[in-house]
Formats: structure tokens, C-alpha cells, sequence
């Protein structure tokens, strides 16, 4: 079983519509949750991270932490069509600064 | 800003070379990490480092060999290149003890052919 887990895609919205991406992870011992996008051929830039269940919201961006069910989800809501990219999970390591990584999960959104 | 930076965007070189690739990063930070991407599988760790001469295989270390005689600099080896390490790879630092939001600022990548 992979630690890190995601939807395997590509995700297709419309425009405007809300993307909901999915994470589930092994470590129930996990503390801290991240989520980096990835533009075609650039590197990953963070854009959410989340320790604390519940909701995390910024901006259009939406992070859900659920530590008993072991998943972590990021909404965008109003989704527009440069938010395509592909969108990775992670979940740290037991040693100091190290993450584990998700597959990653494609989202194209539809003008 | 945080700056990673490396060596090269491409890279082509034969079977049986050595290769190496550097990174550097410019905020003083003590982790940094070597990663390579493949479509499907994520970003997956081959070694970091928490400390000058330290290193820590990740979980694809075979093929690869790191060194870091200075903080700011993680250098990735392939002691004989295949083209199964055909692939993108990434550098990324995080400063120490930030362990509840310890971003990690990535380089841009080099993408190495091996042929």
C-alpha cells in the first residue's frame, strides 16, 4: 500500500465550478499536511498546508483535514482555467523536514 | 524570496557516464533533498541531507550517490548513468525545525536524458 494515495486522474471541470481533490495517507501519526501545484514543466510551489482538523480556507482555496478517517482534501471553488496543473499531496516523514508525496492529481478546468 | 537554484534545465548524456548535478540554494537552510519525478509517480525521494557531511538515503537511492561539503550546496551523482535515470529531478531546501509548516522551496528542475 502507498503511504500517500490521490485520485488517479485527469479531473475535468467547468469554469467557475468547485474542483474537490482527494488525499489519503498511511501514518496515522501525522501531523502536517501540504498542498503543492505544478504547472506543466515547472517545479511544485505550495499552496496550502494544514495541521488541525477541519477547515483551512484561503482564498478560493479550501484544505479539509480528517486525521481519524486518514484523508485530507483541497477545494477551489470558482475554478478558472489557470488553476490547471497538476496538484500534489503530501504528508510529512518521521525525519525532520522530510515529506512523502501523493502521485499527484491532474485538473484541467474548462473554459 | 527563497532561491534554488540548479545546475541545468537539459541535460543529455550517454549510458556509463558520470553525471552529476548541483543545486544550491541561497537562505541558509539546513535540509535539502534530491528527488526525481516520473509521470504517475509522484515525486519520489532518493537522498537528503540535514547538515553539512550528512547525508540520508531516501527511497530510491540505488543508481545515486550525494554529496555536500558545503551548506548552501547538495550535489546528486550518478556514478554510471542508465536510461532508466532518464527523468526530471528536483532539488528542494527547508530551513531546520520548522517541522509543522516546513515548506520546501524547489529548484526548476533538470530534465536528464540518458541515451
Amino acid at each position: 500500500q502507498k503511504e500517500v494515495e490521490q485520485n488517479s486522474g485527469p479531473l475535468s471541470v467547468p469554469e467557475g465550478a468547485i474542483a474537490s481533490l482527494n488525499c489519503t495517507y498511511s501514518d496515522r501519526g501525522s501531523q502536517s499536511f501540504f498542498w503543492y501545484r505544478q504547472y506543466s514543466g515547472k517545479s511544485p510551489e505550495l499552496i496550502m498546508f494544514i495541521y488541525s482538523n477541519g477547515d483551512k480556507e484561503d482564498g478560493r482555496f479550501t484544505a479539509q483535514l480528517n486525521k481519524a478517517s486518514q484523508y485530507v482534501s483541497l477545494l477551489i471553488r470558482d475554478s478558472q482555467p489557470s488553476d490547471s496543473a497538476t496538484y500534489l499531496c503530501a504528508v510529512e516523514g518521521n525525519q525532520g523536514g522530510k515529506l512523502i508525496f501523493g502521485q499527484g492529481t491532474e485538473l484541467s478546468v474548462k473554459p | 524570496d527563497v532561491k534554488v537554484t540548479q545546475s541545468s534545465r537539459y541535460l543529455v548524456k550517454r549510458t556509463g557516464e558520470k553525471v552529476f548535478l548541483e543545486c544550491v540554494q541561497d537562505m541558509d537552510h539546513e535540509n535539502m533533498f534530491w528527488y526525481r519525478q516520473d509521470p504517475g509517480l509522484g515525486l519520489r525521494l532518493i537522498y537528503f541531507s540535514y547538515d553539512v557531511k550528512m547525508k540520508e538515503k531516501g527511497d530510491i537511492p540505488e543508481g545515486y550517490s550525494v554529496s555536500r561539503e558545503k551548506k548552501e550546496r547538495f550535489s546528486l551523482i550518478l556514478e554510471s548513468a542508465s536510461t532508466n535515470q532518464t527523468s526530471m529531478y528536483l532539488c528542494a531546501s527547508t530551513p531546520w525545525g520548522r517541522e509543522r509548516d516546513n515548506e520546501q522551496f524547489f529548484g526548476p528542475g533538470t530534465r536528464l536524458t540518458v541515451l
